[in-house]
């Protein structure tokens, strides 16, 4: 089975900053990989995803990722931190389970941004 | 495009009574659905996984007969919660997704079920 780990369940960055959220994974096959973004109340919406097409992948709202096989990672970044993007952001790995497809999430970074 | 919506939103409701919980792919069609539920501050634990016309899939831990889950359509999916406690307060999700390990699942809004 595939797993996810997120490491830092709270960032704070300064508004203007540069964000980073660090996820890894690991895998015995090429992984799926995806970040998704939850605000209050709301279901999960997609940010982005790897799907071995590129190693740099970029996604909405400004956020980009890069997968890298030797560290087993997908770090979230974002050049410049605004307040909307206060949220809390989850890294995904999509494997076979059977023939269907299952995803495994991290336990999510909640991301402060400070005026 | 790839719409899910998920109703209600928030349920409150006494402890016995059972719950149905709708979720609808407005402008796909889902093969797969997901049914998660989120604890306060916690990641997504994954419930079942249901395929339009074939029995869901369940986790390991979560009880077939207290999480009906049905698959009538390519469009809807349901969870029943049936003779909810306290306890089953939680938030849970759905999602829908089409064939395919790469592509990436739509989730709906979520439910806020709240057992009295």
């Amino acid at each position: 089975a595939q797993s996810v780990t997120q490491l830092g369940s709270h960032v704070s960055v300064s508004e203007g900053a540069l964000v980073l959220l660090r996820c890894n994974y690991s895998s015995s096959v090429p992984p799926y990989l995806f970040w998704y973004v939850q605000y209050p109340n709301q279901g999960l919406q997609l940010l982005l995803k790897y799907t071995s097409a590129a190693t740099l992948v970029k996604g909405i709202n400004g956020f980009e990722a890069e997968f890298k096989k030797s560290e087993t990672s997908f770090h979230l970044t974002k050049p410049s931190a605004h307040m909307s993007d206060a949220a809390e952001y989850f890294c995904a790995v999509s494997e076979d389970s059977g023939g269907y497809q299952k995803v495994t999430f991290g336990i999510g970074t909640k991301l402060q941004v400070i005026p | 495009g790839a719409v899910v919506s998920q109703h209600p939103s928030w349920v409150i409701c006494k402890s016995g009574t059972s719950v149905k919980i709708e979720c609808r792919s407005l402008d796909f069609q889902a093969t797969t659905m997901f049914w998660y539920r989120q604890f306060p501050k916690q990641s997504l634990m994954l419930m079942a996984t249901s395929n339009e016309g074939s029995k869901a899939t369940y986790e390991q831990g979560v009880e077939k007969d207290k999480f009906l889950i049905n698959h009538a359509s390519l469009t809807l999916s349901t969870l029943t919660v049936t003779s909810a406690h306290p306890e089953d307060s939680s938030f849970y999700i759905c999602s829908a997704g089409v064939t395919g390990f790469a592509q990436p699942q739509h989730f709906g809004d979520g439910t806020r079920l709240s057992i009295l």
